[in-house]
């Protein structure tokens, strides 16, 4: 059974700027994950999708959005870069019962602002 | 609000050392606690998960408990190997969903 695939890999922007990044869960996983990495503040829940829903959402600026489609893959948007943007982002699909489910996660996405 | 944290943030060991990793959290209400092991510059790889209704679980040279009333989870592992070098995570989920809580990681360095 394949991972979790995040695209692209590595994006350099530049500040004002947008970005849009992608992933597709583990074949049968409805929900995904979005979760920022950084070295000074570690990894942190930006928000959860599940049937096309937002199910969770953590304390980031609305710049930061995100959405789901029909097949469960996910797609998440940082509009109007700024540099504390610069991180690992990182996603994750589960089962979709909330609680004793395992997250899996992709390789993630290395986004560089300059 | 939970917090998660891990200490030491380092640590150094030799070759064939038993080692435990410490994760606290503040909320025992915490529903279940996965631990995860990530290289640098990588994604997160699943070691164990500690389900709601469980007190630690194993999986090789790993074993995980977990103690709600006292806020700890361990990670022990046995007879380490240099492939073992990495930062491990632990994180807990409550039972709103799926959103994890990551302590800051703990980097293990298995020297030969």
């Amino acid at each position: 059974k394949a991972g979790v695939t995040q695209t692209p890999r590595y994006l350099i922007k530049t500040r004002g700027q947008q970005v849009t990044l992608s992933c597709s869960p583990i074949s049968g996983h409805r929900s995904v994950s979005w979760y920022q990495q950084t070295p000074g503040q570690g990894l942190q829940f930006l928000f959860e999708y599940f049937s096309e829903t937002q199910r969770n959402k953590g304390n980031f600026p609305g710049r930061f959005s995100g959405r789901q489609f029909s097949n469960s893959r996910s797609e998440m948007n940082v509009s109007t870069l700024e540099l504390g943007d610069s991180a690992l982002y990182l996603c994750a699909s589960s089962l979709p019962n909330q609680g004793d489910n395992e997250q899996y996660f992709g390789p993630g996405t290395r986004l560089t602002v300059t | 609000k939970q917090e998660v944290t891990q200490i030491p943030a380092a640590l150094s060991v030799p070759e064939g050392e038993n080692l435990v990793l410490n994760c606290s959290f503040t909320d025992s209400a915490i529903y279940n606690l996965q631990w995860f092991r990530q290289d640098p510059g990588k994604g997160l790889t699943s070691l164990l998960l500690i389900q709601s209704s469980q007190r630690e679980q194993t999986s090789g040279r790993l074993n995980a408990s977990l103690d709600k009333s006292s806020g700890r989870s361990t990670l022990y592992i046995a007879a380490s190997q240099p492939g073992d070098s990495a930062t491990y995570l632990c994180a807990g989920s409550n039972n709103a969903g799926n959103m994890l809580t990551f302590g800051g990681g703990t980097r293990l360095m298995v020297k030969p």
